[in-house]
């Protein structure tokens, strides 16, 4: 059965220290992985796609990887307008249908 | 571009009332999707159209919804009747190809209250 786990479910840091999220995924197959971002209210802001393992995509202060297992959302000195739920989906080949985890909440203190 | 817009962004009915939420996607995208978020159980698809052609609506809950695609640029998702367990915030989000792994965008999504 095609799932997305992330974690951890929430994670709380100071201003400047980086960390990772993760997005473990099971899939015949995949198409992309997405990462998105979601503030309160809001809906989920595209980042990156990613397509393959060994792929990595930079946007600012997050850089996203994969493996063939995995994917890591690497956060290098976050400040605290980073704080937001960060959702990882993946897409199967076999499906147009995107597959969900249930996101990551980051809280970012100044 | 605007990107995809949604209305209302609130609404709030008593149970039993006929809810209607409107999308417009964003121009030169052919895929448009019906999302429900809840705490509970997260992002839920509802239906899916490509080409304003409804492709897969199993996730429609109950004859209760109905959504539907007049033209490339406007979509509606219906709930009628309503009743409490539909709260939730309904998301509409567009993509320009279903096949090609292309990010979907999203509104900024209708939160709906039923009392």
């Amino acid at each position: 059965e095609d799932q997305v786990t992330q974690s951890p479910e929430a994670l709380r840091l100071q201003e400047g220290e980086s960390s990772s999220l993760n997005c473990s995924y099971t899939v015949s197959g995949l198409r992309g992985l997405f990462w998105y971002r979601q503030d309160p209210g809001k809906g989920p802001e595209f980042l990156f796609t990613l397509y393959s393992a060994g792929e990595e995509k930079e946007k600012e202060r997050l850089k996203a990887t994969l493996t063939k297992k995995e994917s890591f959302l690497h956060i290098t000195a976050p400040k605290p307008e980073d704080s937001a739920t960060y959702l990882c989906a993946v897409q199967p080949r076999s499906n147009y249908q995107l597959i969900w985890g249930a996101g990551t909440k980051l809280i970012i203190k100044p | 571009d605007a990107g995809v817009i949604q209305s209302p962004r609130h609404e709030v009915t008593e149970m039993g009332q006929e809810v209607t939420l409107r999308c417009k996607p964003i121009s030169g995208h052919n895929s448009l999707f019906w999302y429900r978020q809840t705490m509970m159980r997260g992002l839920e698809l509802l239906i899916y159209f490509n080409n304003n052609v409804p492709i897969d609506d199993s996730g429609m809950p109950e004859d209760r919804f109905s959504a539907k695609m007049p033209n490339a640029s406007f979509s509606t998702l219906k709930i009628q009747p309503s009743e409490p367990r539909d709260s939730a915030v309904y998301f509409c989000a567009s993509s320009p190809d279903r096949a090609r792994g292309y990010g979907y965008t999203f509104g900024s999504g209708t939160r709906l209250t039923v009392v």
